[in-house]
């Protein structure tokens, strides 16, 4: 199972939009339902923000969000803020019990 | 509250054995989630190893499988990780973590504890 593709780095400025794109293939990302998304401040433990391509956990804020178009999954934070600074990492079920995380995504609050 | 602690040697020499332990509290580990660990190399990104469930049914990443054990001691509320003859390569922060029945849901994390591969 190869990495999921996430562009390195993408930033924004506060309030604005901002989206990760993830990229993967028909037997991962484009064949079920099960992205998830993952916030990692420096040092920390990531933590799950978005799961089964779009929900939300209890006290993840609604401006991150989550979609799928066939092969690619997004995050869009909606409004970002100068906490959301962070590493953000998808996660896709791969079959076989299997999982597979993308390479990561830096995001810079400008 | 569900919480996870790793812990093991945070040094290995190269051709060695690397093996840690996660220890969960406020939850059950018979009471399902599969449990198992996830690292990340310095600087790089997350790497999924494998997970255990508690009846002992193992899953590996097919690059790590043939160096992975994943055991689980349903007595002590604790599972385990065995990575042999690891390199410089190997050297990470190692989580472990639950993970739903489901999907690709890892719930609960615990806090991570490096292993540097040196001699």
């Amino acid at each position: 199972q190869s990495a999921l593709t996430q562009p390195r780095s993408v930033s924004g400025s506060p309030g604005q939009s901002v989206t990760i794109s993830c990229t993967g293939t028909s037997s991962d990302v484009g064949g079920y339902n099960y992205v998830s998304w993952y916030q990692q401040h420096p040092g920390k433990a990531p933590k799950l923000i978005i799961y089964d391509v779009s929900k939300r956990p209890s006290g993840v804020p609604h401006r991150f969000s989550g979609s799928k178009s066939g092969n690619t999954a997004s995050l869009t934070i909606s409004g970002v803020q100068a906490e959301d600074e962070a590493d953000y990492y998808c996660c896709s079920y791969a079959g076989n019990y299997i999982v597979v995380f993308g390479g990561g995504t830096k995001l810079t609050v400008l | 509250q569900v919480q996870l602690h790793e812990s093991g040697p945070g040094l290995v020499k190269p051709s060695e054995t690397l093996s840690l332990t996660c220890t969960v509290s406020g939850y059950s580990i018979s009471s399902g989630y599969y449990w198992g660990w996830i690292r990340q190399p310095p600087g790089k990104g997350l790497e999924w190893i494998g997970n255990i469930y508690h009846d002992g049914s193992t899953y590996y990443s097919p690059s790590l499988k043939s160096r992975v054990t994943i055991s689980v001691d349903t007595s002590k509320n604790q599972f385990s990780l065995t990575l042999s003859s690891v390199t410089a390569a190997d050297t990470a922060v190692f989580y472990c973590a639950g993970r739903g029945i489901v999907g690709a849901i890892f719930d609960y994390w615990g806090q991570g504890t490096l292993v540097t591969v040196s001699s």
